[in-house]
C-alpha cells in the first residue's frame, strides 16, 4: 500500500509563501497523479489541486493565482506552494493518490497543520 | 457553479441503518466517492464509483446514485461508525467535495 508523509514549516507569516511536501513510498510516483487537500478546523475538505507524473496541473479556481505544484520523480516526492498566504489560509494540509480515471482518492498522508500568524 | 450538498448531521441508534444524502444537479451522471473521517484522522475512503468497496471497508457500507441524489447506506450501525462523512465527485479537471455530514450514533 502507498505511504504518504506531508512535511514543512507549521507556521507562515502572513503575505509569506507556504511551501509543503509530500513524500511518497511504498509504489512509483510515476504510476499515478497525486493533490493537495486542507480542511480549516471545524469545516469541510478544499480540493486544492492535482499533479500528473509527467507535471501537468489542475488547480481549484478558487486558489489558482496563488497555487504552484510540482513533482520530483527521482526523489518520489511532490510538493505544493502557496503565496500570499492568509489567516484564512489556516487549516489541515493534506496529499493524497488519485485514481487516474474517476478521481477518488485512495490513500492519504496523516495531514500537517499550517497556521497563518505574525 | 457546481455544489454538492449534504445535511450538517445525522442520528441513527445502534443497529439501525443510517443512510446519508449527497445532492447535486444531475449527480447520477458522474461518479461519487464517499469518505469516512474520524476526529484527528485523515479520510479514509469506504466507497467509490458510487458502490464499490475497498476490499477492507464492511459490506455494511454501500453506496446508490440516481438523478439528483447519492447515498451511502450504513446498515446495522455501530459505535464505531460515528464520524463524519464527506461525498466527492471529479469532473475531469477539478474535484469538489460536500460539505460533509457528521454521523452520531446515539
Amino acid at each position: 500500500q502507498v505511504q504518504l508523509q506531508e512535511s514543512g514549516p507549521g507556521l507562515v507569516k502572513p503575505s509569506e509563501t507556504l511551501s509543503l511536501t509530500c513524500t511518497v513510498s511504498g509504489d512509483s510516483i510515476g504510476l499515478f497523479s497525486w493533490s493537495w487537500i486542507r480542511q480549516p478546523a471545524g469545516k469541510g475538505l478544499e480540493w486544492i489541486g492535482r499533479i500528473y507524473s509527467g507535471g501537468s496541473t489542475n488547480y481549484n479556481s478558487s486558489l489558482k493565482s496563488r497555487v504552484t505544484m510540482s513533482i520530483e520523480k527521482s526523489k518520489n516526492r511532490f510538493s505544493l506552494t502557496l503565496s500570499s498566504v492568509t489567516a484564512a489560509d489556516t487549516a489541515v494540509y493534506y496529499c493524497a493518490r488519485n485514481d487516474i480515471l474517476t478521481g477518488h482518492f485512495g490513500d492519504w498522508g496523516q495531514g500537517t497543520l499550517v497556521t497563518v500568524s505574525s | 457553479s457546481y455544489e454538492l450538498t449534504q445535511p450538517p448531521s445525522v442520528s441513527v441508534a445502534p443497529g439501525q441503518t443510517a443512510t446519508i444524502p449527497c445532492g447535486g444537479d444531475n449527480i447520477g451522471r458522474q461518479s461519487v466517492h464517499w469518505y469516512q473521517q474520524k476526529p484527528g484522522q485523515a479520510p479514509m475512503l469506504v466507497v467509490y464509483d458510487d458502490s464499490d468497496r475497498p476490499s477492507e471497508i464492511p459490506e455494511r457500507f454501500s453506496g446508490s446514485n440516481s438523478g439528483n441524489t447519492a447515498t451511502l447506506t450504513i446498515t446495522r450501525v455501530e459505535a464505531g461508525d460515528e464520524a463524519d462523512y464527506h461525498c466527492q465527485v471529479w469532473d475531469g479537471t477539478s474535484v469538489l467535495f460536500g460539505g460533509g455530514t457528521k454521523l452520531t450514533v446515539l
